[in-house]
Parts: C-alpha cells; structure tokens; sequence
C-alpha cells in the first residue's frame, strides 16, 4: 500500500499561470517532505522540501504547502514556464533514513 | 567533482542471467540508496545503505542484493534476472550534509527478455 500518492498522472497548464501539484501521505511520522523533479533520460532533481513542522516553504516562483491535519501537500509554481514541463515526484521521508515516493505527475506548460 | 555515478547506463540480460549495477558517490557520505522507477508507481526503494558495512531492505528487496564495498561504492545485483526486473534503476546518495534530501545518479535501464 502506498504511503505518498500523487492521484493526478498529469497536469496541462498555460505559461505564466500558476501550477499546482498536489501529494497526500498516510504516516503521520513522517519528518521532511519534498519535490523533485525529473526529465526523461535523467535521475530526478531535488527542488524543494518542507520540514514537518513548518506549512510552508518558498523558493523563487517555488512554494510547498503542508497541511498536517489533512495529511496533504502541494507545489506551486508561479508563474509557470514551459521549462518546468516535466515529473514531478513527491516524496517524504521516514526515520530520516527512508524515502517514500508518490507516482508521479506530468506537467506541461503550454506556450 | 560528479557527485553520484552509475555504471551501465543500459543493459539487455536474458531471464536467468546475473549482473551487478555499479554505484559510486565522491561526496564523502555515509549513506546511499537504490530504486527502481516503473510506469504508474513511482520511485520504489529497493536497499540501502546507513554507513560503510551496512545494508537494510527497502520496500521491494526481493530479487536482489546489495554489496557496500566501501564508503564510496554501492552495488546492486542480479543473480537470475527476471523480466519483472525490467525498470529504471537509480542510486541516490545524500544531497548535503543533512539527510533530508538526496541527490541521484543518471540511472540504468535495464530490460530483461
């Protein structure tokens, strides 16, 4: 059964318009959450992360919101370029020595 | 510096047949990890590795093993690959030196006929 679970496969959006990517996790002991992101042919890239006990972190056009109380998390990008097309993984980790990683979600920024 | 190299970047095995995916990381850290990656399910966390000398399973060990040659290396192997075993494999070390992030190599494809 999966721990994190990203229920959106992909996600069309227009540039310049914000984009959000959502995540929800079932262990409430999880210690960090974060995004990642990948192109095909590639590892997947460390963009963002949240501690638990923060609800929001900003990096750039890059926010991460957490809402412990519903057990969610989500990315916004604002505003969204079409080289932000590509996966992005949510991901959380346990312990501080295990990740757990969402499906997956395909963004496209249209021009 | 190259931060976490894997070597091949492609392999072809037949079901039955043994191979070990290479890992490496020059970033000095004590832990370093294996996934596979596969249509619709995400990253799935296979072993890992705490600190030189150490291994513990992840969410789908089976069918595989793990050697931590050193602080350095981290391989994983195949003894009788089967085609479930067809993925994308990637090694993943600490991204700084904190562990609350991780930092992957290229990966490798590997298909089994």
């Amino acid at each position: 059964d999966q721990q994190v679970k990203q229920n959106s496969p992909s996600l069309s959006v227009q540039e310049g318009r914000i984009s959000i990517l959502n995540c929800d996790y079932t262990n409430s002991m999880f210690d960090y959450f974060l995004w990642y992101k990948k192109y095909p042919a590639e590892g997947p890239t460390f963009l963002i992360s949240i501690s638990s006990i923060k609800d929001k972190n900003e990096d750039g056009r890059f926010t991460v919101f957490l809402n412990k109380s519903a057990k969610h998390l989500s990315l916004h990008i604002v505003p969204s370029q079409p080289g932000d097309s590509a996966v992005y993984f949510c991901a959380a980790l346990y312990n501080f020595n295990k990740f757990y990683f969402g499906s997956g979600t395909k963004l496209n920024v249209k021009p | 510096n190259a931060g976490v190299t894997q070597t091949p970047k492609f392999q072809v095995l037949k079901t039955g047949q043994s191979m070990t995916l290479q890992c490496a990381q020059d970033m000095n850290h004590n832990s370093m990890y294996w996934y596979r990656q596969d249509p619709g399910m995400g990253l799935r966390l296979i072993y890992y590795s705490a600190s030189e000398g150490t291994t513990d399973k992840g969410e789908v060990p089976n069918g595989y093993n793990v050697s931590r040659l050193n602080k350095r290396e981290f391989s994983l192997r195949l003894e009788s690959a089967a085609p479930s075993q067809t993925s994308v494999y990637f090694c993943a070390s600490p991204l700084g030196a904190g562990q609350e992030t991780q930092y992957f190599g290229p990966g490798t494809r590997l298909l089994v006929l």
